[in-house]
């Protein structure tokens, strides 16, 4: 079964920062991976969907990364805002059409 | 409509009552996925659809879980029994086709957030 793990668990920064959040996971046999945001009481917004033959995406201020060989991705969020405050939710598809999620980092940048 | 559409937004149930969790998924789309999520975790995977095919249940906690999809459009989730760790908000999303979740937040609903009693 396909485990996903996301470091950390919470992250408070100050307004202005880089930052880095951390996903991996267990079986490299993946069709894709997403990073998704979640805001309180909110569905699932997707962020940046990577192709397992691809390495990388890239949306505005954020890129994604993924090393699918060693099982993990990393979203880079640059010059962060308040208003990206949110859970962010890192997910694999698998071949098999099952998608599976870590447990989310829990993000707050302060003003 | 424009998106995913769950029903109801939210549910208080006692606990032995059964609920059923409804989902529109967005016109046309092929796979429809059940997800659990409880407080402060990631979605945990329930089930998958893909028209009105079950192809995946493995995620079903106990046989008080029970998914239905009868037409391959509106589905179903129904909690026989309900007991407190049910707790959670279950979320329901819709693809395309197999596994092309595209980035719109049209294809993941706001979810169902059920409280058991």
């Amino acid at each position: 079964k396909q485990e996903v793990t996301q470091i950390p668990a919470a992250l408070s920064v100050p307004e202005g920062e880089n930052l880095v959040l951390n996903c991996s996971f267990t079986d490299s046999a993946i069709y894709n991976l997403q990073w998704f945001r979640q805001d309180p009481g909110k569905g699932l917004t997707s962020l940046l969907l990577i192709q397992s033959s691809q390495r990388e995406q890239t949306s505005g201020r954020l890129n994604a990364s993924l090393d699918k060989s060693s099982g993990r991705s990393t979203l880079y969020i640059a010059a962060s805002q308040p208003g990206d405050s949110a859970t962010y939710l890192c997910a694999v598809m698998g071949n098999n059409n099952d998608m599976r999620f870590g447990a989310g980092t829990r993000l707050t940048v302060k003003p | 409509g424009a998106g995913v559409s769950q029903s109801p937004r939210y549910k208080v149930a006692k606990r032995g009552q059964d609920v059923a969790l409804r989902c529109d998924p967005i016109s046309g789309h092929v796979s429809l996925f059940w997800y659990q999520q409880a407080l402060g975790q990631g979605p945990e995977f329930l089930t998958y659809f893909q028209n009105e095919a079950q192809l995946d249940k493995s995620g079903l906690p106990s046989d008080r879980f029970f998914a239905e999809r009868p037409e391959g459009s509106v589905s179903t989730l129904k909690i026989q029994r309900t007991q407190q760790e049910d707790s959670a908000v279950y979320l329901c999303a819709s693809g395309p086709q197999l596994a092309q979740l595209t980035n719109t937040e049209a294809f993941f609903g706001q979810g169902t957030r059920l409280t058991v009693v």
